[in-house]
């Protein structure tokens, strides 16, 4: 149990534009879901908190006009970075939250690259 | 949030016990400890989680003393393939402003 999964597991995209990356809970419901961003020899990095019907609550200099993020279910977020440039080729990275216990299960993460 | 400070890297030889320790000396009442473990290209997997105490299950220990200011994930008998990034995190149980915030995490390489 408590699988998550993301799409695409890789993405290579050119410069100025957009992609969508999914996030979903397979086997339990996620009220909330997280977005972290990687780079190499790096610690994940806490982009955004997503909550399910609500606005997603963004880190201190990420930009929310530029990382969207949509929790349109209890089991699916998805995070668009818009109008990409070769700066934002990273590892992104979701979690979904259990409530019962309290656990945060991540999925597999999206490499992007930009060209 | 309470701030954790591991080890940056750790080397260990297969067949034998490794522990990690990760201080968090601001944990809060409410806070819970939880391990991770992450390979190259890979989202993090769960190790096991504690409040207080041991905790035991099919992988790993966690012994966590009474003041809870640490914590310590103990690998029994490892493998070249438990070499990984480890990261010890803290965050509140149950409350929906709660958010993990990871720290730099220990390397831990295992040789033959």
């Amino acid at each position: 149990g408590a699988v998550v999964s993301q799409h695409p597991s890789w993405v290579i995209c050119k410069s100025g534009t957009s992609v969508k990356i999914e996030c979903r809970s397979l086997d339990f419901q996620a009220t909330t879901m997280f977005w972290y961003r990687q780079f190499p020899k790096q610690s994940l990095m806490l982009m955004a908190t997503s909550n399910e019907g609500s606005k997603a609550t963004y880190e201190q200099g990420v930009e929310k006009d530029k990382f969207l993020i949509n929790h349109a279910s209890l089991t699916l977020s998805t995070l668009t970075v818009t109008s990409a440039h070769p700066e934002d080729s990273s590892f992104y990275i979701c979690s979904a939250r259990m409530d019962s216990p309290d656990t945060q299960y991540f999925g597999p993460g999206t490499r992007l690259t930009v060209l | 949030l309470a701030k954790t400070t591991q080890p940056i890297s750790m080397d260990s030889y297969e067949g034998q016990e490794v522990n990690i320790t990760c201080s968090h000396n601001n944990i809060a009442t409410n806070d819970y400890i939880t391990w991770y473990q992450q390979f190259p290209s890979q989202g993090p997997r769960f190790i096991i989680q504690g409040y207080k105490t041991k905790v035991t299950n099919e992988v790993a220990s966690l012994f966590i003393p009474a003041d809870r200011k640490s914590s310590t994930l103990s690998l029994p008998r490892v493998s070249l393939s438990d070499t990984a990034v480890y990261y010890c995190l803290v965050a509140t149980a149950y409350s929906s402003a709660s958010k993990i915030i990871f720290g730099s995490g220990t390397r831990l390489s295992i040789r033959p």
